[in-house]
């Protein structure tokens, strides 16, 4: 089966830092990869997302890195702030599967 | 104006009863999903629906049992809960089988006592 996202369960970061979450995915054939935000008593939201042919996209203080030779993919938040204080989850799609498989997540944690 | 809206937002129950979890969107989508959240917030898909029928079933108790009235509604029925039953249960949804985002909802908190 799909394993994804095997580590970092907290990040500390001080407000203005730059943040990267990192994840990790074992199936060589995923070909969409999501980022969500989850806060506290709220559902997972889209961050952003990246398909198999490309190797970065940028969103708004967000940017999503794809290494797909180690099966890596980042997410790196710009001038982190309190607001992005939350668990992040990263999640692959795997051909033609609707299923979406989740990491494990990671809780940012932003200091003043 | 909620896209996908899920009833109840709590749910406190003793062990053996049976409950139900509504679910329904908005957002035209013909996708539909239901994941559990353990108390270290992974998530495992559960069941998803599309346009009424079942096309993922993962290994889930069958105390569990998914219906779909229409693409915009999916429900979930437990019966005779257990404590291990206790997690938050989101409500998902998209359009189609492709490669794209799901849309959540903003969960219930099932607590088996």
């Amino acid at each position: 089966g799909e394993s994804v996202g095997l580590h970092l369960p907290t990040l500390s970061v001080q407000e203005g830092d730059n943040s990267i979450i990192n994840c990790a995915y074992s199936n060589s054939a995923s070909d969409y990869f999501i980022w969500y935000k989850q806060e506290s008593g709220k559902g997972p939201q889209f961050i952003i997302d990246i398909r198999s042919n490309m190797d970065k996209r940028q969103g708004q203080r967000v940017t999503v890195l794809l290494n797909k030779t180690v099966k890596h993919l980042s997410l790196q938040i710009a001038a982190t702030q309190p607001g992005d204080s939350a668990v992040y989850f990263c999640a692959v799609i795997t051909g033609t599967a609707s299923k979406l498989t989740f990491g494990t997540g990671t809780r940012l944690q932003v200091t003043l | 104006d909620t896209a996908v809206s899920q009833t109840p937002k709590y749910l406190v129950t003793q062990m053996g009863n049976d409950k139900s979890i509504k679910c329904e969107q908005n957002l035209g989508h013909d996708t539909m999903y239901w994941y559990k959240q353990d108390s270290k917030k992974f998530l495992k898909i559960m069941f998803s629906y599309n346009n009424k029928e079942l096309i993922i079933n993962e290994t889930v108790p069958n105390r569990f049992s998914p219906k779909s009235p229409d693409k915009a509604h999916l429900n979930l029925h437990i019966n005779s809960l257990e404590l291990g039953d206790s997690a938050v249960y989101f409500c998902a949804s998209r359009f189609g089988y492709s490669a794209e985002k799901l849309f959540f909802g903003s969960g219930t908190q099932l607590s088996v006592l």
